[in-house]
């Protein structure tokens, strides 16, 4: 049964630090992870999708790169904004199947 | 392109009534899914349908839960008396029939049952 986790769970960095957000999954037979937003009470925004053949997607100060092998994803911020403050979720999917997703983390940065 | 759409965004009920939240997928998308997320918890899967065809309803409740996706118009999750513990945000996605497109989330419906 796949499992993912993100770490850490919470974090509130100054604004203009560079951030990374981990994500690892137990099982590694994935299609594709996808990196999403949640901002209070909102729906999702699709940020990153990398296929299970790449290593990495960029869009932007973001980067998510993926390590299948191994079973982890990281979520790269560069030069964070008050406005990335926002609840962050990996989620994996093994085709075009339902996703999993992981606890989330929630980050918020102060000016 | 106005996106998955769903409504009602807010929707209150009394303990025994029906809930019925609808989602329009984004153009082109014919595939449906319905998550739910529960007060400070993750989302998590519970149906997966197709025109007219439900795919996998693993993570559906045995009962009162039901969805569908007609061959004309949105996809509803009917929930039948509902309880307290009902009360979440109920998520809609949809993906184009085109594997490894990713999804594209609604605004979700929250439900409250007092």
């Amino acid at each position: 049964k796949q499992e993912v986790t993100q770490i850490p769970a919470a974090l509130s960095v100054p604004e203009g630090e560079n951030l990374v957000l981990n994500c690892s999954f137990t099982d590694s037979a994935i299609y594709n992870l996808q990196w999403f937003r949640q901002d209070p009470g909102k729906g999702l925004t699709s940020l990153l999708l990398i296929q299970s053949s790449q290593r990495e997607q960029t869009s932007g100060r973001l980067n998510a790169s993926l390590d299948k092998s191994s079973g982890r994803s990281t979520l790269y911020i560069a030069a964070s904004q008050p406005g990335d403050s926002a609840t962050y979720l990996c989620a994996v999917s093994h085709n075009t199947d339902k996703l999993i997703f992981g606890t989330g983390t929630r980050l918020q940065v102060f000016p | 392109n106005a996106g998955v759409m769903q409504n009602p965004r807010h929707l209150v009920r009394r303990r025994g009534q029906e809930a019925r939240l609808r989602c329009s997928p984004m153009k082109g998308h014919s595939h449906v899914y319905w998550y739910r997320q529960l007060p400070e918890e993750g989302l998590k899967f519970m149906v997966y349908l197709q025109k007219e065809n439900i795919i996998d309803e693993s993570g559906m409740p045995k009962e009162r839960f039901s969805a569908e996706f007609p061959k004309e118009g949105p996809s509803i999750l009917r929930i039948q008396q509902v309880v307290r513990g009902d009360s979440a945000a109920y998520f809609c996605a949809s993906s184009p029939p085109i594997v490894g497109y990713g999804y594209t989330f609604g605004s979700g419906t929250r439900l409250t049952v007092v």
